[in-house]
């Protein structure tokens, strides 16, 4: 079984500036991998980053990074440079195992210009 | 031509109708799934398939009945629903069961 925490409902930064989205887990799996999902208001959903539970170097994609904390079970996003763009819901998940992945409830990001 | 189409993308039906959503992938995916997006809740999943054959029933009631007739299509029958099963649906595809997932636009429901 696994659970996703997210304890930000929401968070509002300037454009420009750097913004820290948080995520905790707990799994069974002993292979996992970890994800950020964006939810932008035209409600698809789209793949911002991926981490394999494997690897200990944090994943990037441009201004956006993670930092993957295995043993306290944390996945936090760091979005740097913010961008008017990047208002959207964030979704972090956890999968690896025999089913589809689990979800957090999501924080809704705002950029403030 | 987007990896996953969902259709219609929006519904309304009264408690007495029979309806279907509708997705399909062109990714060449073999698993897909259907996920339940309510306000202020995770997203729920509701069903797994994996090369056709279903692998997941999260405790999802009856009047909502899946198809998978092939690996690129996939189906959410729809009967006698309550108006709190009123929501978005998404539809999503991984390479496999586990891993990332390509999802469609979503197909908001409306009970009456």
């Amino acid at each position: 079984a696994q659970t996703v925490t997210q304890s930000q409902p929401e968070m509002s930064v300037q454009e420009a500036e750097t913004v820290t989205l948080s995520c905790t887990y707990d799994t069974s799996e002993s292979d996992y991998y970890l994800f950020w999902y964006k939810q932008p208001p035209s409600r698809q959903m789209i793949l911002v980053i991926r981490q394999e539970a494997y690897k200990q170097q944090n994943a990037t994609e441009n201004r956006f990074s993670v930092n993957f904390q295995k043993a306290a079970k944390s996945f936090s996003l760091k979005i740097s440079d913010s961008q008017l763009g990047d208002a959207a819901m964030y979704f972090c998940a956890s999968g690896g195992g025999a089913d589809g992945l689990t979800f957090g409830k999501g924080t809704h990001l705002i950029i403030q210009p | 031509e987007t990896g996953v189409t969902q259709t219609p993308r929006h519904l309304v039906m009264g408690m007495t109708n029979k309806k279907s959503l509708k997705c399909e992938q062109h990714l060449g995916h073999n698993a897909m799934y259907w996920y339940k997006q309510s306000a202020k809740k995770p997203l729920e999943l509701m069903f797994v398939y994996s090369l056709e054959e279903r692998v997941e029933n999260n405790s999802v009631p009856s009047r909502f009945s899946p198809e998978c007739p092939n690996s690129s299509h996939l189906f959410l029958h729809l009967h006698t629903l309550q108006p709190e099963d009123s929501a978005l649906y998404l539809c999503a595809s991984s390479y496999r069961v586990g891993g990332e997932l390509f999802f469609g636009e979503g197909s908001r429901l409306t009970v009456l």
